[in-house]
C-alpha cells in the first residue's frame, strides 16, 4: 500500500517568507508526528497529532511555526516569517496509534532559508 | 529536561563481525523505547518498538534487549553486512500521549 507522502520534497525561499509542508500519512494511521533533522542529529520532535488534535505541540520551536490537522488525515506544518535556522528537512511521520506503534516515515521536505 | 544518549557515535567494522550500541534514557516514567534504522538517502524504517523490561526483540541478524530500571537498551548485530551500513537511531517515550525523543544516532559502517 502507499506510505506516508510528503510535498513538496524540496523547497527554498528567501528569509522572511511563509511555507507550508504537506503530509500525507498512512490511510487508518490516528497519530501522526512532525519532526525537525537537522544534519549531524537525531530527529527532533516538533508536535504529535492524535486524530485532529494536537496531544503534543511542545517541541514547536515558537510561535512562527503551527501545524494543523483538520480532517484526522493529511497536516500542513506552517512557518511564517521563516529565519535562515529553519534550513532543515522536516520529516513526518504515522502510526496505528499512540507509542507503542512503530512510526513509518516520509521522505522528508528538505527546506532552505536563504 | 529528557535526554536519550546513544554510543558510540559512529563504528566501522569489517564485514562478518558482530557489533552492538547503547541508547540511554531516563529510568523514571518509561512508556517505550524504538529502535530505527537509517539509510543515507531514504527514510527511518522501524526496527523494534520495545514495552517492557526485560524484552528481548530479533529480526534477522539484529536483536534487542531492555532494561528500563536501568535505562538502557542494546542493539546488536551479528554478523554484519555492507548492507547493514546505516544510522541507528532509538526513540525514548515516557507516556503513550507523550513527545517521542530520539537519540543523535549511531553510524555503522560496514567494511567489505
Amino acid at each position: 500500500g502507499a506510505g506516508v507522502s510528503q510535498t513538496p520534497s524540496n523547497k527554498v525561499t528567501e528569509k522572511g517568507k511563509y511555507v507550508e509542508l504537506r503530509c500525507d500519512p498512512i490511510s487508518g494511521h490516528t497519530a501522526l508526528y512532525w519532526y525537525r533533522q537537522s544534519l549531524g542529529q537525531g530527529p527532533e520532535f516538533l508536535i504529535y497529532f492524535q486524530g485532529t488534535g494536537a496531544a503534543d505541540d511542545s517541541g514547536l520551536p515558537n510561535d512562527r511555526f503551527f501545524a494543523v490537522r483538520p480532517e484526522g488525515s493529511v497536516s500542513t506544518l506552517k512557518i511564517q516569517r521563516t529565519e535562515r535556522g529553519d534550513s532543515a528537512v522536516y520529516l513526518c511521520a504515522s502510526s496505528f496509534g499512540g507509542g507503542a506503534y512503530e512510526q513509518y516515515f516520509g521522505p522528508g521536505t528538505r527546506l532552505t532559508v536563504t | 529536561i529528557l535526554n536519550v544518549e546513544q554510543s558510540p557515535q559512529s563504528l566501522h567494522v569489517q564485514e562478518g563481525d558482530s557489533t552492538n550500541f547503547t541508547c540511554s534514557f531516563p529510568s523514571s516514567n518509561f512508556y517505550a523505547l524504538h529502535w530505527y534504522r537509517w539509510e543515507t538517502a531514504k527514510s527511518p524504517e522501524a526496527l523494534f518498538v520495545m514495552t517492557l523490561n526485560g524484552d528481548e526483540k530479533k529480526k534477522g541478524r539484529i536483536s534487542a534487549t531492555l532494561n528500563t530500571k536501568e535505562g538502557y537498551s542494546y542493539l546488536y548485530i551479528k554478523g554484519s553486512q555492507p548492507e547493514d551500513s546505516a544510522t541507528y537511531l532509538c526513540a525514548f517515550m515516557k507516556t503513550s500521549y507523550d513527545k517521542v525523543i530520539f537519540g543523535p544516532g549511531t553510524s555503522l559502517s560496514v567494511i567489505p
